[in-house]
């Protein structure tokens, strides 16, 4: 069974302040994806990443998948209120497909005004 | 275009009853997801199916089923309900590989007492 870790679990910030989340994994990676999820809602897709090394911004939000294809990081420029909500990490592993998406515990994170 | 619509919202069962949740995805999207949701275990999948055909399954025991219909939409079904079973049940659907983007609908909330 493969496992996708998120750090930290847990992250409250003042709103302006810079942030980065974590995805991690022991596996290789044949693609991986961020969703944000916000209560009583579900998951909303932010960005998929493919190429190791590969950098895609979405506005003040910069994802990076790693050169190895195990590990991604998602950073967050001036956090604002309308940025709160669980971050989710999902991979679909190198020879997979049987089992669907992997997805990660996600980070809650909450920024406050 | 549409978004994933769930129904219903939200159930309240009693322990040994079963329920039905149902789902219709994004028009032209032949792939429907479902995942169990739950604050200790984060997102976990169920099953997939694809052209009314099971095509991938998670680690669940047999109580949990579903069916997917000619147009698409998809049902699925727990049979002697568990208070475990508490959770959100999330439905996505998904165009073709490589990349299995998932859209999710908003959930079906359901809770056994």
């Amino acid at each position: 069974t493969q496992l996708l870790e998120q750090s930290p679990q847990f992250l409250s910030i003042q709103e302006g302040e810079n942030l980065t989340v974590y995805c991690n994994s022991s596996s290789v990676f044949s693609s991986l994806q961020w969703y944000r999820q916000e209560p009583g809602e579900g998951p909303v897709l932010l960005v998929t990443v493919v190429t190791g090394g590969e950098v895609k911004k979405l506005k003040r939000l910069t994802f990076q998948f790693g050169d190895a294809r195990k590990d991604s990081s998602l950073h967050i420029t001036a956090a604002q209120p309308g940025d709160t909500g669980l971050y989710l990490c999902a991979g679909l592993f190198s020879g997979g497909g049987a089992d669907g998406l992997t997805f990660g515990k996600g980070t809650h994170l909450i920024i406050q005004p | 275009k549409a978004g994933v619509t769930q129904t219903p919202r939200y159930l309240i069962k009693t322990r040994g009853q079963q329920v039905t949740l149902s789902c219709s995805p994004i028009s032209g999207h032949r792939s429907v997801s479902w995942y169990q949701q739950t604050p200790g275990q984060g997102l976990q999948f169920l099953f997939e199916y694809f052209s009314e055909t099971q095509r991938n399954k998670g680690n669940f025991p047999g109580r949990f089923s579903g069916r997917q219909f000619s147009n698409s939409r998809s049902e699925m079904n727990v049979s002697t309900l568990e208070l475990g079973d508490s959770a959100l049940y999330l439905c996505a659907s998904s165009l073709e590989p490589p990349t299995y983007e998932q859209y999710f609908g908003p959930g079906t909330r359901l809770t056994v007492t």
